[in-house]
């Protein structure tokens, strides 16, 4: 059981390019979603999902696209990252219902 | 919209003293609170939530937080602090099956 893993650890970008963030779970928690997490900002929510095929946006939605084609993985995309999205983020997951999130490890970014 | 508020950015207390990290919210209906631990480089480790019940909740490592729902508070306690509680904390709030809302942290410095 892993819990929710997250990949890449580490990734740097130049501005324009894309690439995708993948969060995967192996605890069949139907909810799933991504934070950001930048200093003194806390953490804000981007996008959520209740369950496969379902997906809805947070606070902070705008330059990230995000699918649930399956219960286990939620990939978060960026089609043109900005320096604005250099940030660390967190996918994390829970059973429908119940309260708890449990958090991936994070996934580091930097856009130059 | 629901709210939550860590008026402090850092607390520091000398080891085995009690310490208190603050937390307040605003929502429109029941609350569920939680309090999450995030270590350097890692994700958000969970510590302990009310969602009924009684009004002192205890959780992990010998944490505990109080329910106040007159003051809209949701302190984070402990009666002896250690330097492994060095850590950066996390309070949080939703109502129903709403995605989680999180304070902004406040960095525990706990010194020996």
């Amino acid at each position: 059981n892993a819990g929710v893993t997250q990949t890449p650890k580490f990734q740097v970008l130049k501005t324009g390019q894309s690439m995708t963030l993948q969060c995967a779970q192996d605890m069949n928690h139907e909810y799933m979603s991504w934070y950001r997490q930048d200093p003194g900002m806390g953490l804000r929510l981007i996008h959520y999902s209740v369950g496969a095929g379902i997906t809805d946006q947070g606070e902070v939605p705008n330059g990230y696209n995000v699918s649930r084609s399956t219960t286990e993985d939620f990939p978060l995309r960026l089609l043109s990252a900005a320096p604005s999205q250099t940030s660390v983020y967190f996918c994390a997951s829970r059973v429908s219902g119940a309260n708890v999130l449990t958090f991936g490890a994070g996934s580091r970014l930097t856009v130059l | 919209a629901q709210s939550v508020a860590q008026p402090e950015d850092q607390v520091n207390v000398a080891e085995g003293n009690p310490l208190t990290v603050k937390c307040t919210y605003s929502v429109s209906g029941n609350p569920y609170l939680f309090w999450y631990v995030q270590y350097p480089n890692r994700g958000l480790q969970f510590l302990l939530k009310y969602i009924t019940g009684d009004n002192l909740v205890k959780g992990s490592y010998g944490f505990e937080a109080e329910f106040n729902k007159s003051q809209t508070s949701f302190h984070l306690k402990k009666p002896s602090a250690l330097v492994s509680d060095s850590a950066l904390y996390f309070c949080a709030v939703r109502v129903g099956n709403t995605p989680l809302v999180f304070g902004k942290g406040t960095r525990l410095s706990v010194i020996a």
